[in-house]
């Protein structure tokens, strides 16, 4: 089973250039989410969805896009990067908010 | 708003002695609990969950943990940890109402020999 992947696993970014990290799930979840990871501060919560079709703001949505036009899919777009996006990336999901997530292996991004 | 503590930043240990991981939680509504865990350059990974019924919940490698509430706590433990449980644990919280999981700043355990 594949569970949820994420590409790429790494990429460095130039001040300014844009860029979408994949997400995709096989487990038919409704519950999508994107959380950045820095250290010592735990996870973040970019945006979720909670099905085709909807997505909303999580605590910091600020640089960031999303999309969720399937079930399976939810990208995330970073426009005009900056050095405050170096970060690790993961996309989780779950079937319903209550039940555990499910995670990918995570991108590391670095924004020079 | 739902908003959870872990308490130790860093928790070292030699191996086989017990170690507790602590976890607070603030929510107004009723919760689920999770504890994960995180190997080095790795996603996160369930390790447990509390959802109803029997507060004391475990995990199939050792680990248990207690949902207290009154307390408001959750805190992870294990009688005797191995070198191979060197890691990150992240505690977190699902609300009633929210149904989006909230994640705290997580625990590194270190095991040493």
């Amino acid at each position: 089973n594949a569970g949820v992947t994420q590409t790429p696993k790494f990429r460095i970014l130039k001040i300014g250039q844009s860029m979408t990290l994949q997400c995709t799930q096989d487990m038919n979840h409704n519950y999508m989410y994107w959380y950045r990871q820095d250290p010592g501060m735990g996870l973040k919560l970019i945006y979720y969805s909670v099905g085709a079709g909807i997505t909303d703001k999580g605590e910091v949505p600020n640089g960031y896009n999303v999309s969720r036009s399937t079930t399976e899919d939810f990208p995330l777009r970073l426009e005009l990067a900056a050095p405050s996006q170096t970060s690790v990336y993961f996309c989780a999901s779950s079937q319903t908010g209550s039940t555990e997530a499910f995670f990918g292996q995570g991108t590391r991004l670095t924004v020079v | 708003a739902q908003s959870v503590t872990q308490l130790d930043s860093q928790v070292p240990v030699f191996e086989e002695a017990p170690v507790e991981l602590r976890c607070n939680y603030s929510s107004s509504v009723s919760v689920y609990l999770f504890w994960y865990v995180q190997y080095p350059n790795q996603g996160l990974q369930l390790l447990l969950k509390y959802l109803s019924g029997s507060t004391l919940v475990e995990s199939i490698n050792g680990f248990e943990a207690e949902f207290n509430k009154s307390q408001t706590s959750f805190h992870l433990r294990k009688p005797s940890v191995h070198i191979s449980d060197t890691a990150e644990y992240f505690c977190a919280v699902v609300s009633g109402g929210s149904y989006i999981p909230t994640f705290g700043r997580g625990t590194s355990l270190i095991v040493h020999p």
